[in-house]
C-alpha cells in the first residue's frame, strides 16, 4: 500500500565511518535482491546484488548481508566518502518484477 | 556501453498536449521497463516488455500508452494528462529473467513531467 509520511529515514555519518543501511523486504519467496544508488537528479543506479542462496557478498568498499530469516538485508559502506551522499534503495526480484523498499537518505559531513 | 538513454530530460505538458517519452539502450537487451517515481519515493513499476511484446501493465491509466516500436527503443505516449501524474520517469532495460540468469536492470537518467 501507500507508505506513510513524506520524509525518508536518513542517515548522517562522518566521512570515513562506516555506514549500515537496513532495509525489511516483503516476501519470503524472493531470490534476487539489488541495493541501487540514486543521487539528485538522476536514475538508480546499481551498487550490488545478491542472490537468496547467499548470506553475504562483497564488493569495493561495499559488503550485503542478507537474513532470510527474518527477511532482512544490509548494506554496509566502508569508510564512507562525500561521494556516497545519495538515496538508497533495496529491491526484491519479486517474483517477476523489482519491487523496490522505501530508501534510505545517507548524508556525509566533513 | 551500458547506458540508456531517455529524452527529453525535462518536459512541461498542458493537461489537453499529447507527448512522447522515448528510451533507448544498446545493450541487447530483451527487457524493458517504464516506472513513475514521485519525490520521495521509490519507483513504481508501470509497463514491463518482453521481446517487444508487452507482459506487464500494473493498473496503469490509459492516457499513458506505451510502445516498443524495436528491441532498443521504448516509447510513453501521453495524453489528457493531470496535474498528479507530475512526476519522473524511468525507463529501464535488463537480460531477460531467468534464462539469462541476470536480473540487473539499468536504469536511464529520467523524464522530469510537469503537468500544467
Amino acid at each position: 500500500g501507500e507508505s506513510v509520511g513524506l520524509h525518508l529515514p536518513t542517515l548522517s555519518v562522518q566521512e570515513g565511518d562506516n555506514s549500515i543501511i537496513n532495509c525489511a523486504y516483503s516476501n519470503s519467496a524472493s531470490d534476487y535482491f539489488i541495493w541501487y544508488k540514486q543521487e539528485s537528479g538522476k536514475g538508480p543506479q546499481f551498487i550490488i546484488d545478491i542472490r537468496s542462496n547467499m548470506d553475504k557478498r562483497q564488493g569495493q568498499r561495499v559488503t550485503v548481508l542478507l537474513n532470510k530469516t527474518v527477511k532482512h538485508l544490509s548494506l554496509q559502506i566502508a569508510a564512507t566518502q562525500p561521494g556516497d551522499s545519495a538515496v538508497y534503495f533495496c529491491a526484491e526480484n519479486s517474483p517477476d518484477k523489482l519491487i523496490f523498499g522505501t530508501g534510505t537518505r545517507l548524508q556525509v559531513f566533513p | 556501453d551500458t547506458e540508456v538513454t531517455q529524452t527529453p530530460k525535462h518536459l512541461v505538458m498542458g493537461m489537453t498536449n499529447k507527448k512522447s517519452l522515448k528510451c533507448e539502450q544498446h545493450m541487447g537487451h530483451r527487457a524493458m521497463y517504464w516506472y513513475k517515481q514521485k519525490a520521495k519515493k521509490p519507483p513504481e513499476l508501470m509497463f514491463v516488455y518482453s521481446y517487444e511484446k508487452l507482459s506487464i501493465n500494473e493498473s496503469v491509466p490509459s492516457r499513458f500508452s506505451p510502445e516498443c516500436p524495436n528491441s532498443s527503443l521504448l516509447n510513453l505516449h501521453l495524453h489528457a494528462l493531470q496535474p498528479e501524474d507530475s512526476a519522473l520517469y524511468l525507463c529501464a532495460s535488463s537480460q531477460i529473467p531467468p534464462l539469462a540468469g541476470e536480473y540487473e536492470q539499468y536504469f536511464g537518467p529520467g523524464t522530469r513531467l510537469t503537468v500544467t
